[in-house]
């Protein structure tokens, strides 16, 4: 399967721990975008990476929430201490080039804090 | 603050019609343009991407872009129960930009 992947699809965590969340790009994709979609509401972006590098993280949260995505393996969306409100789906999307391509998204991880 | 409008509906057609999609945007240096569908409790599925003014078809699904309006819309021929989904109306606001989406309209496709 040539597709964007993620794990895990299901993701329960109690108030205070951390949440890990993994996204293996299209092949051939080179440029990582986290998005977060929560209940009635749209995809709101949250941060962009290629390789070694963030590009763009305006969308992050300044506290809690990081991401990277290393030379080797997938990129790694992490939430620290989450909350009740972090509850919610996160996709990961891939692209050929820059953020002004197609991109194509995974099947998501749905986070539920407990 | 750069915006993605679309009417949330939802949008209900007989099976066999044309739905039409609309979708406004508020920075006019936007310059690349996607429709994205989501069914309920799925990941977005890019099923047209636009770049520049006029039509551009993909089997029953026409993408319009008119920039001076700053509108683009989609149209879906020979509507199909199948179809029923929410539809993401995405813009790309160019140097650097990211991708900013609409909340969507939901579509029914009644048989």
């Amino acid at each position: 399967n040539a597709g964007v992947m993620q794990n895990p699809r299901h993701l329960v965590r109690r108030r205070g721990q951390e949440a890990r969340l993994r996204c293996s790009p299209m092949k051939g994709h080179s440029h990582v975008y986290w998005y977060r979609q929560l209940p009635e509401e749209g995809l709101k972006f949250m941060v962009y990476l290629q390789k070694e590098n963030i590009i763009d993280e305006s969308g992050m949260p300044k506290e809690r929430f990081s991401a990277e995505f290393p030379k080797e393996g997938p990129s790694i969306l992490r939430i620290q201490q989450v909350v009740r409100g972090d509850s919610a789906a996160y996709f990961c999307a891939s692209s050929e080039a820059g953020s002004s391509y197609e991109q194509y998204f995974g099947p998501g991880t749905r986070l539920t804090v407990t | 603050q750069k915006e993605v409008e679309q009417n949330s509906g939802p949008l209900s057609v007989p099976e066999g019609a044309i739905a039409s999609l609309n979708c406004t945007y508020s920075d006019r240096g936007s310059q690349s343009f996607f429709w994205y569908r989501q069914y309920s409790g799925k990941s977005p599925e890019l099923i047209m991407s636009i770049y520049s003014n006029g039509d551009k078809e993909d089997g029953r699904f026409t993408a319009q872009l008119n920039k001076a309006s700053q509108y683009v819309s989609l149209l879906i021929r020979d509507s199909q129960p199948s179809d029923s989904a929410t539809y993401l109306c995405a813009v790309w606001g160019g140097s650097q930009g990211n991708l900013i989406f609409g909340k969507g309209t939901k579509l029914s496709v009644k048989p």
